[in-house]
């Protein structure tokens, strides 16, 4: 089955600064690829994705890239905000194959006033 | 519309009790799932269900069972609780594997 391996497991910078989170994949049939932001305490919710079609998706201070030769896909955010401070998680699926996703364990992801 | 909604939010059992939690959603998706979450870990599948009528085991279904009652509810079944069930239990569901829209959460201990 799928494997997806996400680094770093705690990330702290300081507002403005940007911030990186990288996932890798095992299975080369996965072909959708969502991030989750976690708040304390809350529900996962989707805040972006990429299928395996495209390389780069951008959404305002946020964007994802994806190297399917490679298999790992990452996220970027820019200009980071105290209220960017949850747990990312990353996530890999073949809507092919039985409409399953796997998770990555995640990122704390610290941004400093 | 209330999206995905799950009960209890809380729930305390003793080792060896039984217990349904539930789950509902008003968005018409074919697609529900189960995961358990475990202090500072990341997402884990116990069972989904691709359509109504079609149930199967994700990455750790011991220790559970499944009901899609229909298109809209998905129970989860813990029939001997162990302390190692412990963990917050997510609801999600969608129309495919894409966009999965999770519900608020079981927080279950076992003692």
């Amino acid at each position: 089955g799928e494997n997806v391996e996400q680094h770093p497991s705690t990330l702290s910078v300081q507002e403005g600064d940007s911030a990186v989170i990288k996932c890798t994949y095992s299975d080369s049939a996965s072909n959708y690829f969502p991030w989750y932001k976690q708040e304390l305490g809350k529900r996962p919710q989707l805040i972006i994705d990429i299928r395996s079609n495209v390389g780069e998706k951008k959404d305002q201070r946020i964007a994802v890239t994806l190297n399917k030769t490679a298999k790992h896909f990452s996220l970027h955010i820019t200009e980071t905000q105290p209220e960017d401070s949850a747990v990312y998680f990353c996530a890999a699926g073949d809507n092919n194959a039985g409409n399953m996703l796997t998770f990555g364990g995640g990122t704390r992801l610290m941004v400093k006033p | 519309n209330a999206g995905v909604t799950q009960t209890p939010k809380f729930q305390v059992l003793k080792t060896g009790q039984s217990m349904t939690l539930q789950c509902a959603q008003d968005m018409n998706h074919n697609s529900m799932y189960w995961y358990r979450q475990d202090p500072g870990m990341g997402l884990r599948l116990i069972y989904y269900s691709a359509s109504e009528g079609t149930t199967d085991k994700g990455e750790v279904p011991n220790g559970y069972n499944v009901s899609r009652l229909n298109k809209r509810e998905f129970s989860l079944r813990l029939e001997s609780a162990a302390p190692s069930q412990t963990s917050v239990y997510f609801c999600a569901s969608g129309p495919r594997v894409y966009e999965q829209y999770f519900g608020p959460g079981t927080r279950l201990t076992v003692t």
